[in-house]
């Protein structure tokens, strides 16, 4: 299958900053990607969702001026975590999917730690 | 609004048996489909299976394969032969289909399978 790569895979910052997590697609190119948040032992919570050539689309409850979405190409997607709060801390998981639809791919997931 | 419930937080199974994973589902259209997902202790999200709903025939891959009932909107995962490598959380999943447009996934809660030597 497709391989979507995510970096970095483990970060850890202090309260107030900025994180920002890339989300590559490497072998096709992705017209839409998804990052999910998840906690531990939960399932996966949508976060937003970008297509290619639009703003973000967030899922209610989401801050978007916390969490900024930029898919900047076909091939790459961030999100950057402002001002970022130890309650922010937890597995962000990115997926994408091809023009074709269809099976949606997901990276390895970054593991964020604010103090 | 699209649902999938997954009633069985843990489950259990010995080296080389069974196991079925429950999943049921809730939606008013008639175009979606269904997946399994793998989740190890590495996090790596891994397609285990797919059903198409206007499919009547049950996916199978390899040692796993599903019980699709479509009136009872029901959809459970049956591994056989489970391997110490099938121990993982698993999520069953939706996703709409429509005019053409794919929605977004709808994951349930999860199932943590343990597999005892």
């Amino acid at each position: 299958g497709a391989v979507v790569s995510q970096h970095p895979s483990w970060v850890i910052c202090k309260s107030g900053t900025s994180v920002k997590i890339e989300c590559r697609s490497l072998d096709f190119q992705a017209t839409t990607m998804f990052w999910y948040r998840q906690f531990p032992k939960q399932s996966l919570m949508l976060m937003a969702t970008s297509n290619e050539g639009s703003k973000a689309t967030y899922e209610q409850g989401v801050e978007k001026d916390k969490f900024l979405i930029n898919h900047a190409s076909l091939t790459l997607s961030t999100l950057t975590v402002t001002s970022a709060h130890p309650e922010d801390s937890s597995f962000y998981i990115c997926s994408a999917r091809g023009r074709s639809g269809g099976e949606q791919f997901f990276g390895p997931g970054t593991r964020l730690t604010v103090l | 609004a699209q649902t999938v419930t997954q009633s069985q937080p843990e489950m259990s199974v010995q080296e080389a048996e069974t196991v079925t994973l429950s999943c049921t589902y809730d939606t008013s259209e008639s175009d979606y489909y269904l997946f399994w997902y793998k989740q190890p202790p590495s996090r790596q999200m891994i397609l285990v299976i797919r059903q198409e709903a206007y499919k009547q025939q049950n996916a199978t891959e390899n040692r796993f394969s599903v019980n699709f009932q479509k009136a009872a909107k029901s959809f459970s995962l049956k591994i056989s032969d489970s391997q110490l490598g099938d121990a993982a959380m698993y999520f069953c999943a939706s996703r709409l289909y429509y005019g053409g447009s794919q929605g977004n996934l709808i994951f349930g809660k999860g199932t943590k399978l343990s597999v005892k030597p």
